[in-house]
């Protein structure tokens, strides 16, 4: 099992753009598909999107299209998150897990980032 | 695409059992057998107990089972137990989106 490894927590103002890094502890990242998920506090679990490196192809909830952007640097082996024109609505833990295309389910997660929007 | 519809809440006693439905639509729950369950207690990182319906991954307890019927899926719990006190979320695939569940959260009296 891989161990995902999240950048920590970040307060950011409204309308301002935020970064979420995921590496793995040992190994590479590059022949997993990588999902990103969040959690508003008290609020249930909301995928946004995935990054499937084999296709180098990311698909995106349609609530999130325009605002969200998931890329990789395969030389550092990290997946990043960026999540653009953040409102209070944003205030969230995110989570980057590996997904498995043929089960489609969530192995591994991260330790989860949490990230403040707040003027 | 809208979440899949959970019960907000459902509650038990140790060594009964409990079923939280999760109903969604024949683009997603009704049109694949990719859907899962997933356990959090408060705090801590969600974790899978169901997969493809009705499998369970290695060292998750086999009092927890998985059925799907059209476009509702179910997650039952036997012989409940307080350690399995926590929140429920089920999850479909949907072509090249993803979806949860509200989740559930099961109170063991």
């Amino acid at each position: 099992q891989v161990q995902l490894v999240q950048s920590g927590a970040e307060v950011k103002k409204p309308g301002s753009s935020v970064k979420v890094s995921c590496k793995p502890s040992g190994g590479t990242l590059s022949i997993y598909t990588i999902s990103w998920v969040r959690q508003a506090p008290g609020h249930g679990l909301e995928w946004m999107g995935r990054l499937i490196p084999t296709l180098e192809l990311a698909n995106y909830a349609q609530k999130f299209q325009g605002r969200v952007t998931i890329t990789a640097d395969r030389s550092t082996s990290t997946d990043f998150m960026e999540l653009s024109s953040l409102t209070s609505e944003d205030t969230a833990v995110y989570y980057c897990a590996t997904e498995s295309p043929a089960t489609a389910t969530f192995d591994n997660w991260g330790q989860g980032s949490l990230v403040t929007v707040s003027s | 695409q809208s979440a899949l519809t959970q019960p907000a809440s459902v509650s038990g006693s140790p060594g009964q059992s409990i079923t939280i439905s999760c109903t969604g639509t024949s683009s997603d729950v009704g049109s694949y057998n990719l859907v899962s369950w997933y356990q959090q207690h408060p705090g801590k990182v969600p974790k899978l107990l169901i997969y493809e319906v009705n499998k369970r991954p290695s060292g998750v307890s086999s009092h927890f089972s998985g059925s799907k019927s059209g476009n509702t899926a179910s997650l039952t719990i036997s012989g409940l137990q307080t350690e399995d006190e926590a929140d429920y979320y089920c999850c479909s695939y949907a072509g090249s989106n993803t979806l949860f569940g509200g989740g559930t959260k099961l109170t063991v009296l």
